[in-house]
């Protein structure tokens, strides 16, 4: 089946460790995203990639680096983690056909804890 | 004003009730609207797309859309325990990307 997988689902590690989530999909969408969810905050995007030559920044990118190796896949990394990137990560995909913009489809997310 | 808002809730509703959420959102030229369904702990999950005013119906979801008024609701009807989760609307900013809404929780009781 088509789809967007996560890795690792759950990792711990100590502040200033670095960490990166790994994102893959079967979809073929070009677009892919990565998220961050906090409680009573919501979603918030974190980078975005349209295609292997191009990155964005999202509304909270501080902190966070990604890398788009092929079209199925989206790293993000945490150079040196600290407590309060403590979170679930989603990665996303979609694709834009027609000019209009379509849905995002979600990975299983990664819940990161950093101590 | 943000861009997209929801009433955080809960919204509390008996079995077999239906469940009603609204979102409103800023930007009146967005032309996609989305709602998610989130379970605790695990991911959004894309439960209606609606792109033109009125209602889509899709099962025991109905989307209602109303570009003059820039609201979007969800019905749920004959509501089920298993229903209960958070559910985000989403409207795209221009054509990069979407905004989430904080979501509205959703609590069916038997």
């Amino acid at each position: 089946d088509a789809d967007v997988t996560q890795t690792p689902r759950n990792r711990i590690t100590k502040t200033g460790k670095r960490i990166m989530l790994e994102c893959s999909q079967t979809k073929g969408h070009d677009r892919m995203y990565w998220y961050r969810q906090d409680p009573g905050l919501g979603l918030r995007l974190i980078y975005y990639s349209f295609d292997v030559k191009d990155i964005n920044k999202g509304e909270i990118s501080d902190g966070y680096s990604v890398s788009r190796q092929a079209q199925a896949k989206f790293s993000l990394s945490l150079e040196s983690a600290i407590p309060n990137q403590t979170a679930l990560y989603f990665c996303a995909t979609s694709d834009l056909s027609g000019g209009t913009y379509n849905e995002q489809f979600f990975g299983p997310g990664t819940r990161l804890t950093v101590l | 004003q943000k861009e997209v808002e929801q009433n955080s809730g809960p919204l509390s509703v008996p079995e077999g009730a239906i469940a009603s959420l609204n979102c409103t959102y800023s930007d009146r030229g967005s032309q996609s609207f989305f709602w998610y369904r989130q379970y605790s702990g695990k991911s959004p999950e894309l439960i209606m797309s609606i792109y033109s005013n009125g209602d889509k119906e899709d099962g025991r979801f109905t989307a209602q859309l109303n570009k003059a008024s820039q609201y979007v609701s969800l019905l749920i009807r004959d509501s089920q325990p298993s229903d209960s989760a958070t559910y985000l609307c989403a409207v795209p900013l221009g054509t990069d990307k979407l905004i989430f809404g904080t979501g509205t929780r959703l609590q069916v009781f038997p």
